[in-house]
């Protein structure tokens, strides 16, 4: 079956600690995204990568990073600096960046 | 103003009414539009693209007015499963071609 995996599904963590979300496509698609999403609000693009080796800040990408070593592997790593990272992570990916997005099922992320 | 806009909602209906969303979008130059349908505490999916004549799925029909620079959403004979946030998605055209999600509308069909 092809699809997105991200994993865990829920992450917890302390205030301070950096948390790297997985997220892994075998679907042979080159570009791949991070959003996140606060309850009752839209999707806000975090990063995106249109190839290995290359990604792309979105709209609020500060307190995070990512890197694209792999076609199959995009992970998103949320740092100490991220002031409010408490949310909802979802990973994505296409064939390009105007095309259909897939999604997986997303990461809860709590920082206590 | 923002790239994509929609209603928020909610929207209310009975079982069997047929109910309609617009979005609008600021960027006159997007050639990419979609349909996406979330469940609570779920992903995101897609529902449907968008096409310049418009399409339809079954219950659901979508159209593009590219003059007003807006898309819709008609479903007709709600059902309950129905229930969910529908977000628009429209690419951001220019250097930067990506795609932008609304914030969504929610709708919840009543028995």
């Amino acid at each position: 079956d092809g699809g997105i995996t991200q994993s865990p599904k829920y992450l917890f963590r302390k205030e301070g600690q950096n948390v790297t979300l997985s997220c892994e496509q075998n679907l042979n698609h080159d570009a791949m995204y991070w959003y996140r999403q606060d309850p009752g609000q839209g999707l806000r693009l975090i990063y995106y990568s249109q190839i290995v080796n290359d990604f792309q800040k979105g709209d609020i990408a500060e307190g995070y990073s990512v890197s694209r070593e792999k076609k199959e592997s995009f992970p998103l790593t949320v740092t100490s600096a991220q002031k409010n990272p408490t949310a909802f992570y979802l990973c994505a990916s296409s064939l390009g960046l105007v095309d259909e997005q897939f999604f997986g099922p997303g990461t809860r992320l709590t920082v206590l | 103003r923002k790239e994509v806009e929609q209603d928020p909602g909610p929207f209310n209906v009975p079982e069997g009414a047929t109910v309609a969303f617009n979005c609008t979008y600021s960027n006159s130059a997007s050639q990419s539009f979609f349909w996406y349908r979330q469940d609570c505490r779920k992903e995101p999916k897609l529902l449907m693209s968008v096409y310049s004549s418009g399409n339809e799925d079954g219950r659901f029909t979508a159209q593009l007015n590219r003059a007003s620079q807006y898309i819709s959403l008609l479903i007709r004979d709600s059902k309950l499963s129905d229930s969910a946030t529908y977000l628009c998605v429209v690419d951001k055209s220019g250097s930067a071609r990506q795609l932008t999600f609304g914030s969504g509308t929610q709708l919840t069909v009543l028995p």
